[in-house]
């Protein structure tokens, strides 16, 4: 199986800096035959469901404002929020899916305002 | 507008039973993947099981053995039959899907159901 880990657990940023949240697989999650890594964020807030930001990696999802991005390649991954929002506390996780179906989520990162 | 409603959830003893039903609007279930993602009190997500648009089902190793995921098509109604309960499977649960046509990501949420096993 793959496991998925987020660093930090935690994360506290000052209004208007920057946030970036890492995802490390046990394996590539990079599918060779149309160059597409299988990586989602998703960020929930309390009692909420998850919202899906970014899919593929770096794709943001429809709605989702341009200061969330996703980057990497493989095995390794980043969100990254270059202005952080008072709306942006949540906690992220990430969420590969090249394995599908046994899809597996990060242990997520909580992020908060300092 | 698609839509995602939980019900079923509730407290019940070790070695119990209790089914779930997500009761959709705005799209079809039998013709998308629809999955059951659970979160217990205070962690991450756990994804549970899914059913895929040609009815082969696929579980998350905690649970295979005594969940069943199906779905009914008239009442455009997904389950989850969850048998032989353990403490360890108390959480919240949701169902989720996506209606894009992607197998590999969750765009749809359910607003989740309370699980709770305890005697």
């Amino acid at each position: 199986d793959i496991v998925m880990t987020q660093s930090p657990d935690s994360l506290a940023v000052s209004l208007g800096e920057r946030a970036t949240i890492n995802c490390k697989s046990s394996q590539s999650v990079l599918y060779s035959s149309n160059n597409k890594n299988y990586l989602a964020w998703y960020q929930q807030k309390p009692g909420q469901p998850p919202k899906l930001l970014i899919y593929w990696a770096s794709t943001r999802d429809s709605g989702v404002p341009d200061r969330f991005s996703g980057s990497g390649s493989g095995t390794d991954f980043t969100l990254t929020i270059s202005s952080l929002q008072a709306e942006d506390v949540a906690v992220y996780y990430c969420q590969q899916s090249y394995t599908t179906p046994g899809f597996t989520f990060g242990q997520g990162t909580r992020l908060e305002i300092k | 507008e698609v839509q995602l409603v939980e019900s079923g959830g509730g407290l019940v003893q070790p070695g119990g039973s209790l089914r779930l039903s997500c009761a959709a609007s705005g799209f079809t279930v039998s013709s998308n993947y629809m999955s059951w993602v659970r979160q217990a009190p205070g962690k991450g997500l756990e994804w549970v099981s899914v059913i895929y648009s040609a009815g082969n089902t696929y579980y998350a190793d905690s649970v295979k053995g005594r969940f069943t995921i199906s779905r009914h098509s008239l009442k455009n109604t997904l389950y989850l039959q969850m048998n032989s309960l353990r403490t360890e499977d108390t959480a919240i649960y949701y169902c989720a899907t996506s209606v894009r046509g992607d197998t590999s990501i969750f765009d749809y949420w359910g607003q989740a159901i309370v699980v709770t096993v305890s005697s």
